[in-house]
């Protein structure tokens, strides 16, 4: 069966750091690109960043450049996001979900993880 | 980048009728469109992707339509299980942006 479980969400400070993995299962990991998600409470969804199969290449939303990390390691079937400089702002749930497409992100995202929920707040 | 916007924002509708929900690129993106519905405390779910093609396992009655900047999303016959919130997303250039959702109730 393929399926995307993320962790690492919690409760963090402002101006602090916190790394959100997402593991992979039941599909060749290194062949397809991946996005991270989010939604804030009660809003709609926010395409957060994507990461090439191989990990060579990433995009992100303007809003998290300079502040989030994204990678994988394909050995273990993982994906990671590192998210430092915190504000209350990024609180959401965050997403992970696997591109349709081996090798191209055209297709839509078509299997999503269940979700971790951050939350940034003094 | 690329802005999504959807109309109407909301809707109320009875089962059996049949909804269609608008969705505009500020660019054009070809067909690189997809719609994602998404029930609460859910991850979404793909119903359609590249504008028109159905996704596996979901119902027919769902169908998308449109290239270009301009898009529809239909729902036949709408079931009790449709009520839920429809996105689209382009997928044509980073950032992937989404549109704002709709909300389809009862």
């Amino acid at each position: 069966e393929v399926q995307l479980l993320e962790s690492g969400g919690g409760l963090v400070q402002p101006g602090g750091s916190l790394r959100l993995s997402c593991a992979a299962s039941g599909f060749t990991f290194s062949s397809y690109a991946m996005s991270w998600v989010r939604q804030a409470p009660g809003k709609g969804l926010e395409w957060v960043s994507v990461i090439s199969g191989s990990g060579a290449t990433t995009y992100s939303a303007d809003s998290v450049k300079g502040r989030f990390t994204f990678s994988r390691d394909n050995s273990k079937n993982t994906l990671y996001l590192q998210m430092n400089s915190l504000r209350a702002e990024d609180t959401a749930v965050y997403y992970c979900a696997k591109a349709q497409g081996s090798g191209s992100v055209y297709y839509g995202m078509d299997v999503w993880g269940q979700g971790t929920t951050v939350t940034v707040s003094s | 980048d690329i802005q999504m916007t959807q109309s109407p924002s909301s809707l109320s509708a009875s089962v059996g009728d049949r909804v269609t929900i608008s969705c505009r690129a500020s660019q054009s993106i070809s067909s690189y469109l997809n719609w994602y519905q998404q029930k609460p405390g859910k991850a979404p779910k793909v119903l359609i992707y590249t504008a028109s093609s159905l996704q596996s396992g979901v119902p027919s009655r769902f169908s998308g339509s449109g290239s270009g900047t301009d898009f529809t999303l239909t729902i036949n016959i709408l079931q009790p299980e449709d009520f839920a919130t429809y996105y689209c997303q382009q997928s044509y250039t980073a950032p992937l942006t989404f549109g704002p959702g709709t909300i389809v109730d009862i």
